[in-house]
């Protein structure tokens, strides 16, 4: 298995344009998580989805940020536009199901820098 | 206050040396307790979950304290490997089943 793939791994980019970061959730799991992680704050989960269907969004920092599951294989966060407190790595996990026996299990992380 | 605290350390030990770290937690909802692995520049990594009854995994242990809202991780017999940055987490089924973590806990074994 290929585990969650994440695209791209690193990423440098100007303030004011757009970033598309993109995952690829193990096959078979149907929970998609979305998270950012700096020095001053930890790892704070964004947005998830479940069977394709976002279910928290609570901690999408503002409507720069916006998030898309078209299918059980892909998804999206967008950044527009962005700003050079975004500079974090971002890491998408994927897990079988929201209850507390899936494991999550995380990408590489998009180590992205706005400047 | 952070809903998940842990002592940021880092904590610089010896290799055999026995380590404990520890967690609390504000939201007495918290169901389900978890350590997460990260090494550096990496993505973090299931280490093991927390029951209520306390559990061992080899050199590894956790225990969680619900009456104290306190959860933590011991490890015996430290290795070199074992330097990581070490996240407690808890998840919350009243916020949904998202995994909330700490800030993270430092550990270097030094030779």
């Amino acid at each position: 298995d290929a585990g969650v793939i994440q695209s791209p791994r690193h990423e440098v980019t100007e303030m004011g344009q757009e970033v598309t970061l993109r995952c690829k959730p193990i096959s078979g799991h149907n929970s998609l998580f979305w998270y950012r992680q700096t020095m001053m704050r930890g790892l704070e989960l964004l947005i998830y989805f479940n069977n394709n269907v976002p279910i928290d969004d609570s901690g999408m920092p503002e409507d720069r940020f916006s998030a898309k599951m078209p299918n059980a294989s892909f998804s999206t966060l967008k950044i527009q536009p962005s700003e050079p407190r975004d500079s974090a790595v971002y890491f998408c996990a994927s897990s079988s199901g929201p209850t507390d026996i899936n494991e999550q299990y995380f990408g590489p992380g998009t180590r992205l820098t706005v400047t | 206050r952070k809903e998940v605290e842990q002592d940021p350390g880092p904590f610089n030990v010896p290799e055999g040396a026995t380590v404990a770290f520890n967690c609390t937690y504000s939201n007495s909802a918290s169901q389900s307790f978890f350590w997460y692995r990260q090494d550096c520049r990496k993505e973090p990594k299931l280490l093991m979950s927390v029951y209520s009854s306390g559990n061992e995994d080899g050199r590894f242990t956790a225990q969680l304290n619900r009456a104290s809202q306190y959860i933590s991780l011991l490890i015996r017999d430290s290795k070199l490997s074992d330097s990581a940055t070490y996240l407690c987490v808890v998840k919350n089924y009243n916020q949904g089943g998202k995994l909330i973590f700490g800030q993270g806990t430092e550990l270097s074994v030094k030779p």
